[in-house]
């Protein structure tokens, strides 16, 4: 039971959009910058976004982030059969212990 | 470039304690707002933060692990350690070292990652 919702998984056609959802509270997406991970089996999470909707370098814009209150969505656009990966949304916990929390993860299937 | 690597036993036993050791280069961990941290992922499932030590040696801890954790630097060695107490089985998982940029605002840099097996 993750501190953050996510859908466990999601699917879309190749070129076509999809969002994937993350939930939180006032002590967690409310209060503090999102984050997002790919991860493709195997292989170790790739940043995709941070502070909310900022892209590292080398990240496409297909990739988007925003917030609102206490959710926040990933967006990707065109999509790719390369974007089929679990994704993990994650931002502090501003409790009385702060502490680091990820989403349960979502698995995106590229039909 | 940034670069991290995980290094520690892949078998441990029940009870016993976990030592591993995430050398890095690319970065200084006396440069402030950085941060090098703990994440793990059991088998199949979801990514779980551990630990997270800063610059001036703060330290955060996953709140349901603290009392099993600790964390230090070596700034000299570009070595953090990450130690975990009383091992069980629940605890196999892939345990990667990261990179936290801009105190610790995300995880911008991740190790290739090591898998530790628990089991007697």
């Amino acid at each position: 039971q993750s501190v953050l919702t996510q859908p466990p998984s999601v699917s879309a056609a190749p070129g076509q959009k999809v969002t994937i959802s993350c939930s939180g509270s006032s002590s967690t997406i409310a209060t503090n910058y999102v984050s997002w991970y790919q991860q493709v089996p195997g292989t170790a999470p790739k940043l995709l976004i941070y502070d909310n909707n900022e892209r590292p370098s080398g990240i496409p814009d297909r990739f988007s982030g925003s917030k609102s209150g206490t959710s926040a969505t990933l967006g990707i656009t065109g999509l790719q059969t390369g974007d089929e990966a679990n994704y993990y949304c994650g931002t502090w916990d501003s409790s009385l212990s702060p502490s680091f929390v990820f989403g349960g993860g979502t698995k995106l299937t590229v039909l | 470039q940034i670069t991290l690597k995980e290094s520690g036993p892949t078998l441990a036993k029940p009870t016993q304690t976990l030592t591993l050791t995430c050398t890095f280069s690319g970065f200084s961990l006396s440069t402030s707002g950085v941060g090098v941290g703990w994440i793990r992922q059991p088998p199949g499932k979801a990514l779980e933060w551990l630990a997270l030590i800063y610059w001036d040696d703060d330290k955060r801890y996953s709140p349901s692990l603290k009392s099993r954790l600790t964390i230090t630097k070596d700034t000299s060695k570009n070595q953090v350690v990450l130690t975990m107490t009383n091992l069980d089985p629940v605890d196999t998982a892939t345990y990667y070292c990261t990179h936290a940029r801009n105190y610790g605002d995300c995880v911008d840099y991740w190790g290739q990652g090591t898998l530790v097996t628990v089991s007697s």
